[in-house]
């Protein structure tokens, strides 16, 4: 899978829009980016995923570039329960089979009351 | 609520003592995974296995082994346990391999 790079951490006031950037300039063509986040201590929660459209769900959009080279996870409102990690990875398909996904540092959004 | 149950949540021991750790998938999903997670390093993924079989390995030390049974639970065994095993451990599952993972909210090692 491709490696990304994130900020390690990022501040945002509750009720701004948090945007979180990730790079993963060596994505390849069957690579998708995923979005997931980790709150304290408690297991990672899927937050979004997408491979060349921008996605919108109810918890967050996903902006990806044209060239595919790197990606913005927009919290549109943020509240201090958003404050957790979050973790940009690419994650290969290959007809069914793909290994587990390889987590990275991610970046620690901090809400600010 | 994820729908992965994981026991137990706390687990103390002493090195070289062996533990099982448990994993309940959310129902139909046929995909199981094991992390770990320790302040040092991360979130590392250990395992996965597809409908009993094991389908990938990764930084999964020769002193742990896991399975996934008939009935889709998991189990992870983890041997000659030392201070460094220290970490939570997290269960994810999903429908299929490419699909995406819900995490259990871990077991918590402490090896003392």
């Amino acid at each position: 899978d491709a490696k990304t790079t994130q900020p390690p951490s990022m501040d945002c006031a509750e009720g701004r829009a948090a945007n979180l950037p990730c790079n993963h300039s060596t994505i390849s063509g069957n690579e998708y980016v995923y979005w997931y986040r980790q709150i304290h201590s408690q297991g990672p929660q899927y937050i979004i995923h997408g491979l060349k459209n921008n996605e919108t769900n109810e918890m967050a959009s996903l902006i990806i570039t044209e060239d595919r080279k790197s990606s913005t996870l927009i919290l549109p409102h943020a509240t201090l329960r958003d404050t957790a990690v979050y973790y940009c990875i690419v994650r290969a398909y290959s007809g069914g089979g793909a290994d587990g996904l390889t987590f990275g540092k991610g970046t620690h959004l901090i809400i600010q009351p | 609520d994820s729908g992965v149950t994981q026991t137990p949540k706390h687990l103390i021991t002493a090195t070289g003592q062996r533990v099982t750790l448990r994993c309940s998938p959310r129902s139909g999903d046929l995909s199981v995974y094991w992390y770990q997670q320790s302040l040092d390093q991360g979130l590392q993924f250990l395992i996965q296995y597809y409908n009993g079989e094991e389908r990938a390995k990764g930084n999964i030390l020769e002193r742990f082994s896991a399975q996934q049974f008939p009935d889709l639970h998991s189990e992870l065994n983890l041997s000659s346990l030392e201070l460094g095993d220290s970490a939570l451990y997290f269960c994810a599952s999903s429908a299929r391999p490419d699909e995406k993972l819900f995490f259990g909210s871990g077991t918590q090692l402490s090896v003392l």
